[in-house]
C-alpha cells in the first residue's frame, strides 16, 4: 500500500518570504514523486517530479522539492513566495508496480499575502 | 490546444438521475484516469484505463461505470446519482501506463447532486 500525508492543511507567507510546503510518504517500493498545484477553477498542472537521480529537483515557476529517502518526504519549496503562488499543492506517489494510480495527499493551501 | 478536455464543465442533478461526463485527450496518451475531488481528501481515484480497451477499478468505483470508447475518449457514468456523489471530477491522462511522465489533468466537471 502506498499513501501520501501533507501535514498543513494551510500555509500562510509573506511575499518575499522562502516558502515550504511539506510532504511525507509511505511506499512499499521505490517511489516516484510528484507536485501538482491547482489554481481556482482549474485542473491540477504539473510543477515537478522526482523519479531517479538527484535528490534535488528543480521544477516550473521556481519551485524545487528535496527527496529525503530515510525521512521520506519530499517537500516542496520556492525561495521567494509570490501572491501568484497562492493556490493549491498537492503532493503525489506511486511505484514501479502501481501501474499510473497515483496516490494524492489531501492537498495544502498555500496563501501568500502581500 | 493539445490537452485534456472535460465536458460538461458544470451540472446539477436531482437524486436519481443519470448521466455522462465526456473526456477526450489529443495527446496519443495511451492511459486515462478518472479521479474525484473531496475538500480534505485530496483526489481519489475512480476507474482507470491503461490502454484502449482496458478499464479497472480504482479506489472508490462504487456508483460509477467507464467506458473507453477508443484511445481519445474515456467517460464516465452515473447510473443513479445520489448525494454523496456531489464533487468535482477530473479526467486524466499519462503517456505511459505506469505514469511515469505524470499526468495531463482536464479542467473537471463540478457536479452537484440534489
Amino acid at each position: 500500500a502506498q499513501s501520501v500525508a501533507q501535514p498543513e492543511d494551510q500555509v500562510n507567507v509573506a511575499e518575499g518570504n522562502p516558502l515550504t510546503v511539506k510532504c511525507t510518504y509511505s511506499v512499499s517500493g521505490n517511489p516516484y514523486l510528484f507536485w501538482y498545484v491547482q489554481y481556482p477553477n482549474r485542473g491540477l498542472q504539473f510543477l515537478l517530479k522526482y523519479i531517479t537521480g538527484d535528490n534535488l529537483v528543480k521544477g516550473s515557476y521556481g519551485f524545487e522539492a528535496e527527496f529525503n529517502k530515510s525521512q521520506t518526504s519530499f517537500h516542496l519549496k520556492k525561495p521567494s513566495a509570490l501572491v501568484s503562488d497562492s493556490a493549491l499543492y498537492f503532493c503525489a506517489v506511486r511505484t514501479t508496480d502501481s501501474w499510473g494510480k497515483f496516490q494524492f495527499g489531501a492537498g495544502t493551501q498555500v496563501v501568500v499575502t502581500p | 490546444n493539445a490537452g485534456v478536455t472535460q465536458t460538461p464543465k458544470f451540472q446539477v442533478l436531482k437524486t436519481g438521475q443519470s448521466m455522462t461526463l465526456q473526456c477526450a485527450q489529443d495527446m496519443n496518451h495511451n492511459s486515462m484516469y478518472w479521479y474525484r475531488q473531496d475538500p480534505g481528501m485530496g483526489l481519489r481515484l475512480i476507474y482507470y484505463s491503461a490502454s484502449e480497451g482496458t478499464t479497472d477499478k480504482g479506489e472508490v468505483p462504487n456508483g460509477y461505470n467507464v467506458s473507453r470508447l477508443n484511445k481519445r475518449e474515456f467517460s464516465l457514468r452515473l447510473e443513479s446519482a445520489a448525494p454523496s456523489q456531489t464533487s468535482v471530477y477530473f479526467c486524466a491522462s499519462s503517456a505511459r501506463d505506469r505514469g511515469v511522465y505524470g499526468y495531463t489533468f482536464g479542467s473537471g466537471t463540478r457536479l452537484t447532486v440534489v
